[in-house]
């Protein structure tokens, strides 16, 4: 079957951290993969996605490359702000245009000052 | 564009009660979705709609019925609420097209407590 599974949180940082989330799947042939935040009190945006092995997605200084060898899709940034404290989650939609979205249970990120 | 919308934003129900949970799109998106969302578990999805009048069950379907008589409307029913029903409830959409992207666009939830 297909599952995304997440480092636990909360992850707890100081401003101009590194940061790195973990995010490992199993999947049925070569999903597309996504990450996604949620600020405080609001919906899920799209931060990033990738859909082929070797994509890297990028946006707004995050980055997530798609390993197939070792099924990952780790986010990383190299120098986090308290603005990207938020919750966040790693995805991915099986082969097939079916809609769907498999999404691992949140990670949390503070950024303190 | 006003994108996904989600009414209400916030619900108290008894135990039993029936209500329903609206979702509109105005995208033109066939596909859409509900999904909960419970501490720690992530974002589960309940059901979903490839067309109009096309449904069918995600992971956690009992409890909730859902149609799709239009493009823009995926109305989430439950019939007889209980406690386990907590949640936040999120809709979403996005675009079936070949070449589309596969980018889905979540509301802003609703945020339900049964009693």
């Amino acid at each position: 079957g297909n599952s995304v599974t997440q480092m636990e949180g909360p992850v707890t940082l100081s401003e101009e951290a590194f940061l790195t989330i973990n995010c490992t799947y199993t999947a049925t042939g070569y999903p597309s993969l996504f990450w996604y935040v949620q600020y405080p009190g609001e919906g899920l945006q799209l931060l990033l996605k990738a859909t082929k092995a070797d994509d890297k997605g990028s946006n707004k200084g995050f980055e997530a490359t798609y390993r197939k060898e070792t099924t990952s899709f780790h986010l990383e940034k190299g120098s986090v702000q308290v603005s990207d404290s938020a919750v966040y989650f790693c995805a991915l939609s099986p082969r097939g245009n079916t809609g769907k979205l498999i999404f691992g249970q949140g990670t949390t990120l503070q950024v303190k000052p | 564009n006003a994108g996904v919308t989600q009414t209400p934003k916030f619900q108290v129900l008894k135990t039993g009660q029936s209500m329903t949970l609206q979702c509109a799109q105005d995208m033109n998106h066939e596909y859409m979705s509900w999904y909960r969302q419970d501490p720690g578990m992530g974002l589960r999805l309940i059901h979903y709609s490839v067309g109009a009048g096309i449904t069918d069950q995600g992971e956690v379907p009992n409890g909730y019925n859902v149609s799709r008589s239009t493009t823009e409307d995926f109305p989430l029913r439950l019939l007889s609420a209980a406690p386990s029903q907590t949640s936040v409830y999120f809709c979403a959409s996005r675009s079936g097209k070949a070449g589309a992207g596969e980018t889905q666009y979540f509301g802003p939830g609703t945020r339900l407590l049964v009693l």
